[in-house]
């Protein structure tokens, strides 16, 4: 059974920095793109942000570039979103979501149950 | 970048009732569309991907059709667990924009 388990959020002052992390399983993680996906509270989903699944290629929301990093362990099956000089627009529940194929720009056919950043001072 | 627009943004319609949701995109895009359920507090599900291709799991009264600027997403008889939100993808290239939703509910 494919499992993503999201962590790492919390409330953070304006500025501030958080390293989010999404916990895989059930699937083998190096065969897949990974992805970020967030949704402010009462709104609409936003993509943020894919890896290939080599991590040969990043892919940004140009509301994020520059500010967050994504990364993956694929030997610890671990998928990570450094988030700095957060602003209160980045308030949102983060979903990391598998992605079909290898190269990064796909759709979505598995998603986390998401990880709250609160941006606020 | 390619916009991705959504109608109606809400719906109200009777158990039975045959729903069309339209998602058209400002350039052309192929058939890299998907759709996606969310229900209340829930975590999306991806429906369709391919424009017109049933993830596996979901019921064969969702169906989808179109391919270029013009989407389609249509649940033949609406259902009570339907109620939800709807949203497109586009995943021909980056940004992978999604649509701004359709809110689906039982009148």
């Amino acid at each position: 059974e494919v499992r993503l388990l999201e962590s790492g959020g919390g409330v953070v002052q304006p500025a501030g920095s958080l390293r989010l992390s999404c916990a895989a399983s059930g699937f083998s993680l190096s065969n897949y793109a990974m992805t970020w996906v967030r949704q402010a509270p009462g709104k609409g989903l936003e993509w943020v942000s894919s890896i290939s699944s080599g991590s040969v290629s990043t892919y940004y929301a140009d509301s994020v570039k520059g500010r967050f990093t994504i990364s993956r362990d694929n030997s610890q099956n671990t998928l990570y979103l450094q988030v700095n000089s957060l602003r209160a627009e980045d308030t949102a529940v983060y979903y990391c979501a598998k992605t079909m194929g290898r190269n990064g720009l796909y759709y979505f056919d598995y998603w986390g149950q998401g990880t709250l950043v609160t941006v606020s001072s | 970048d390619i916009q991705m627009t959504q109608s109606p943004s809400s719906l109200s319609a009777s158990v039975g009732d045959r729903v069309t949701i339209t998602c058209r995109a400002s350039q052309d895009i192929r058939n890299y569309l998907a759709w996606y359920q969310q229900k209340a507090g829930k975590v999306p599900k991806l429906l369709i991907y391919v424009a017109s291709t049933l993830q596996s799991g979901v019921p064969s009264r969702f169906s989808g059709s179109g391919s270029g600027t013009d989407f389609t997403l249509t649940i033949s008889s609406l259902q009570p667990e339907d109620v939800a939100t709807y949203y497109c993808q586009k995943y021909n290239s980056a940004p992978l924009t999604f649509g701004p939703g359709t809110k689906v509910d039982i009148k």
